[in-house]
């Protein structure tokens, strides 16, 4: 299975602020990565797909770029909403995965 | 506006099935070209990929559950349905349906059904 790594964990900041979020795949999937944000009881909600496409509805404060292994979700001028956690997941190779997750935080 | 929810028992005992369905509102499994999924994540943990069936029949299951997994259409075309087979204990999760046009990606989720499974 192809691994996939966030880092970091866990991240505070601030509203107002610039969070980067990384992950990196154990082997290289193109483009075939989408981003998730997902609250508390909530199901996850798509944020962008192949790599750095906005999924409509999605704010477009959130920019994902990145291809083959290396890959950043950028949420610019974070808001009060935007506090959760954030997931990546391949689906260059079956079994899809996801990374481990993201805390965005106060 | 598709709309997806689970379906099924909340509790199952260990070695027995589960079976869950998700019911699509405002679409058919059978029209489109999507991928139809289940998306699981115990609590407190992450997200893990099930498998899908696709618009045509065709299904992809993750390897580590294979051998105890079936994803199929149900009776009418707006269903789709998961069974598990032989469940422990590890296999206690919310499980969620859900819709990708095949870009990889998850577009349209359900709430998501927490399944115990518990003697």
């Amino acid at each position: 299975d192809i691994q996939m790594t966030q880092s970091p964990s866990s991240v505070s900041a601030s509203v107002g602020d610039r969070v980067t979020i990384t992950c990196r795949a154990s082997q290289g999937v193109s483009s075939w990565l989408a981003w998730y944000q997902q609250k508390p009881g909530k199901a996850p909600k798509l944020l962008i797909y192949g790599a750095s496409s906005l999924q409509s509805g999605a704010p477009a404060r959130f920019s994902g770029s990145g291809s083959g292994t290396d890959f950043t979700l950028t949420i610019s001028n974070l808001q009060p909403e935007d506090f959760a956690i954030y997931y990546c997941q391949q689906a260059h190779t079956f079994p899809w995965t996801f990374g481990q997750g993201t805390k965005v935080e106060i | 506006q598709v709309q997806l929810q689970e379906s099924g028992p909340g509790l199952v005992k260990p070695s027995e099935t589960l079976s869950l369905t998700c019911t699509v509102s405002g679409g058919s499994v059978t029209s489109g070209s999507y991928y139809w999924s289940w998306i699981r994540q115990p609590p407190g943990k992450g997200l893990e990929w099930i498998g899908y069936i696709s618009y045509i029949g065709s299904t992809n299951y993750n390897p580590s559950l294979k051998s105890r997994v079936t994803i199929s259409v149900g009776t009418s075309n707006n269903q789709f349905s998961l069974r598990l087979n032989s469940v422990t204990t590890a296999d206690t999760a919310v499980y969620y349906c859900a819709r990708d046009p095949l870009e990889g990606a998850a577009d349209v989720w359900g709430q998501g059904t927490l399944v115990t499974v518990s003697s």
